[in-house]
């Protein structure tokens, strides 16, 4: 998780509530993705960036939009909270789009 | 193996014995796999990855095999600890209509003292 901090780390809120996470990285590195893993799943990517104001969608990007103004800050927005993004979200980085992705520590998700 | 059911396949080791993690890959495309390693309530862990080019690699204690003809990844584990104690999965990068990259569901290793 060196080089890659997520906050919260846990949060509960309720359902129709906005919600950010936030991915911080300090490896400078160019790629920063946000996936979230649910039992019985891989990981599955939500958003991705590819440069600062470069973001693009992974395959459930519904409900859900992303911000990169600068290198090392990637953040994940929930409009509008529903029960069904209860999850553990994680963030992660890699020096380039075909490279080795590292993984910040997650954030607790639970929407009521 | 794989799974994409509820319940991750487990694998039950002894402390020193090998082990050995299967992964089956979904795309004949794919040219780079990767080795997580995740604890709970933790992130997931690089261990050690492979080209297409090769089917083999060794790291520390860790080896990974590759296998094209019957899209199949391997990790095995020398030695085994409790400190390997975690879910593993593979994960394969595809160029194919658009880079991606695939995450397995994962397989949770056991070892017992």
């Amino acid at each position: 998780d060196a080089g890659i901090t997520q906050s919260p780390r846990h949060k509960v809120t309720e359902t129709g509530t906005p919600v950010t996470l936030r991915c911080h990285q300090t490896e400078n590195h160019r790629y920063m993705y946000w996936y979230r893993q649910d039992p019985g799943h891989g990981l599955r990517l939500i958003h991705y960036s590819y440069g600062v104001k470069d973001t693009d969608k992974g395959e459930v990007s519904d409900g859900y939009s992303v911000s990169r103004s600068k290198t090392e800050d990637f953040l994940l927005t929930l409009e509008s909270a529903t029960s069904s993004q209860t999850s553990v979200y994680f963030c992660a980085i890699s020096a380039g789009g075909e490279e080795t992705q590292y993984f910040g520590p997650g954030t607790r998700l639970l929407v009521l | 193996g794989e799974s994409v059911g509820l319940h991750l396949p487990t694998l039950s080791v002894q402390e020193g014995d090998n082990s050995i993690i299967n992964c089956a890959y979904s795309n004949s495309a794919s040219d780079y796999f990767i080795w997580y390693k995740q604890e709970s309530g933790k992130g997931p862990q690089f261990i050690i990855d492979i080209r297409s080019n090769m089917d083999k690699r060794q790291g520390q204690r860790v080896t990974v095999l590759l296998n094209k003809t019957v899209k199949h990844l391997s990790l095995q584990i020398a030695a085994t600890q409790p400190g390997d104690s975690a879910v593993y999965f593979c994960a394969e990068n595809t160029n194919t209509g658009g880079f991606k990259t695939i995450f397995g569901a994962g397989t949770r290793l056991f070892v017992k003292a």
